[in-house]
C-alpha cells in the first residue's frame, strides 16, 4: 500500500533562517510526487511536480527536489508569507488517486 | 479569475439528514475530483470524475454519490449523514491527462450533529 510520511509535523523559523521539509514515501511505482501549499480555510494551491530521481524544481524562495525514497521542500531565506501548510502527495502508475501526506505546518516569524 | 467554486461554504446537519455539495470550475477541465480533509489524516479521494459522462470511486466513497452534470459542475451527495462524514470537502479540477488536482476549491465545512 502507498505510503507517504511528512516531517516534522510542524516547524517554527525565524525569517530568513532557511530549513528543509521532509516527504518520504513507499509506492510500487512511483508516476509523479506532487507539493501543495494550503492556506487557512483555503485549498491547497500546487507548487510543484518531480517525476523522476535526480530531478529538481524552483519557485521564488521554494526548491523541491526528489530521491527514490523521499523529497525535500528546500525553503530559502523565509518571510512571514511562506507560512502555510505544505502537503506531499504521490501517485502511482497506472492509479487515478494521489496519496497524501498529513502534511508539514510551516511558520515564519518576522 | 474564478477557478473552481464550491457551494455551501458551511453546513451544519443533523444524522440521516441529505444533502447536495455543489462545484463548478470555469478552466474547460475535463478531471473532476471529491476529497475529504479530516484532522490528522491527509486528503482521501472519495470520487472523481476523469471527463463528462464518467464517474468513478475512489479511497473512501461509502455514503456518498456523485453526479457530473455536465463538463462544469460536479455535484456530492450525502443520502443519509452520519456524524463520521463531519468533515472539511474539497472540489478539485485538472486539465492534465493522469489524474494530477491541479485547481481546488476553498472547500466546504460540513459538521453533522
Amino acid at each position: 500500500e502507498d505510503q507517504v510520511t511528512q516531517s516534522p509535523e510542524a516547524l517554527r523559523l525565524q525569517e530568513g533562517e532557511s530549513s528543509s521539509l521532509n516527504c518520504s514515501y513507499t509506492v510500487s511505482g512511483l508516476r509523479g510526487l506532487f507539493w501543495y501549499r494550503q492556506d487557512p480555510g483555503k485549498g491547497p494551491e500546487f507548487l510543484f511536480t518531480l517525476y523522476s530521481a535526480g530531478e529538481e524544481k524552483e519557485k521564488e524562495r521554494l526548491k523541491a527536489t526528489l530521491t527514490k525514497k523521499e523529497s525535500f521542500l528546500h525553503i530559502t531565506a523565509p518571510k512571514p508569507e511562506d507560512s502555510a501548510t505544505y502537503l506531499c502527495a504521490v501517485q502511482e502508475w497506472g492509479a487515478q488517486k494521489l496519496v497524501f501526506g498529513q502534511g508539514t505546518r510551516l511558520t515564519i516569524n518576522p | 479569475n474564478a477557478g473552481v467554486t464550491q457551494t455551501p461554504k458551511f453546513q451544519v446537519l443533523k444524522t440521516g439528514q441529505s444533502m447536495t455539495l455543489q462545484c463548478a470550475q470555469d478552466m474547460n477541465h475535463n478531471s473532476m475530483y471529491w476529497y475529504r480533509q479530516d484532522p490528522g489524516m491527509g486528503l482521501r479521494l472519495i470520487y472523481y470524475s476523469a471527463s463528462e459522462g464518467t464517474t468513478d470511486k475512489g479511497e473512501v466513497p461509502n455514503g456518498y454519490n456523485v453526479s457530473r452534470l455536465n463538463k462544469r459542475e460536479f455535484s456530492l451527495r450525502l443520502e443519509s449523514a452520519a456524524p463520521s462524514q463531519t468533515s472539511v470537502y474539497f472540489c478539485a479540477s485538472s486539465g492534465l491527462q493522469g489524474g494530477q488536482p491541479q485547481h481546488f476549491g476553498d472547500g466546504t465545512r460540513l459538521s453533522i450533529l
